[in-house]
């Protein structure tokens, strides 16, 4: 299985701040017929199912703010966000969907400082 | 607008089986690749079984195979998990997702609550 390591496992940041999550996977999700990278982001709060942010690492699912973004390739990625809002706090995850069984990252935990 | 609504979770004891069962509106059911994902108490999202859109072909996490079988029947436009010998590590939320073609996750329901305790 591809194995998904999210950095840092939690962090705080002040309100307008910019937020960065990484994520490695054990290896590639590029895949060459189209070019296109595996890899999703997703928002999780308590009590609520998971919202997709972020596919083919870098697009944007309709309605997520700009302020959201997606950048990497190969084996590492990042989520930004670029000016943290209070109903930013959640978890973050990242995903791989590029082999036939798929995997989570641990999660990042996203905190107002 | 889409819907996925789970059912069929509940307090279940150690050994015994259980069907989740998923029904799907909004969206024609039979395109879709669909998948069951969990989250236990206190922990991160485990990915768990996927099934094709015809329901021909069906993918498992390393910690379910053998034990959660994923079906579907396009009639009833239903998704179901058959989860056998549940043991207190299967307590969880467990959610179903539909699946675009090649894609990510891009809708999910608000999961149905499973308890395993004797």
């Amino acid at each position: 299985d591809i194995v998904m390591s999210q950095s840092p496992d939690s962090l705080a940041v002040s309100l307008g701040e910019r937020a960065t999550i990484n994520c490695k996977s054990s290896q590639s999700v590029l895949y060459s017929s189209n070019n296109k990278h595996f890899l999703a982001w997703y928002q999780k709060k308590p009590g609520q199912p998971p919202k997709l942010l972020i596919y083919w690492a870098s697009t944007r699912d309709s309605g997520v703010p700009d302020r959201f973004s997606g950048s990497g390739s190969g084996t590492d990625f990042t989520l930004t966000i670029s000016s943290l809002q209070a109903e930013d706090v959640a978890v973050y995850y990242c995903q791989q969907y590029y082999s036939t069984s798929w995997t989570f990252g641990q999660g990042t935990k996203v905190e107002i400082k | 607008q889409v819907q996925l609504v789970e059912s069929g979770g509940g307090v279940v004891q150690p050994g015994k089986s259980l069907r989740l069962s998923c029904a799907a509106s909004g969206f024609t059911f039979s395109r879709y690749g669909m998948h069951w994902v969990r989250q236990a108490p206190g922990k991160g999202l485990e990915w768990l079984a996927v099934i094709s859109y015809d329901g021909r072909n069906e993918y498992y996490g390393d910690s379910v195979k053998g034990r959660f079988t994923i079906s579907r029947d396009n009639s009833k436009n239903t998704l179901y998990l058959q989860i056998n010998s549940l043991g207190p590590e299967d307590t969880a939320v467990y959610y179903c997702a539909k699946q675009p073609y090649g894609g990510p996750l891009d809708n999910w329901g608000q999961g149905t609550l499973v308890t395993v305790s004797s």
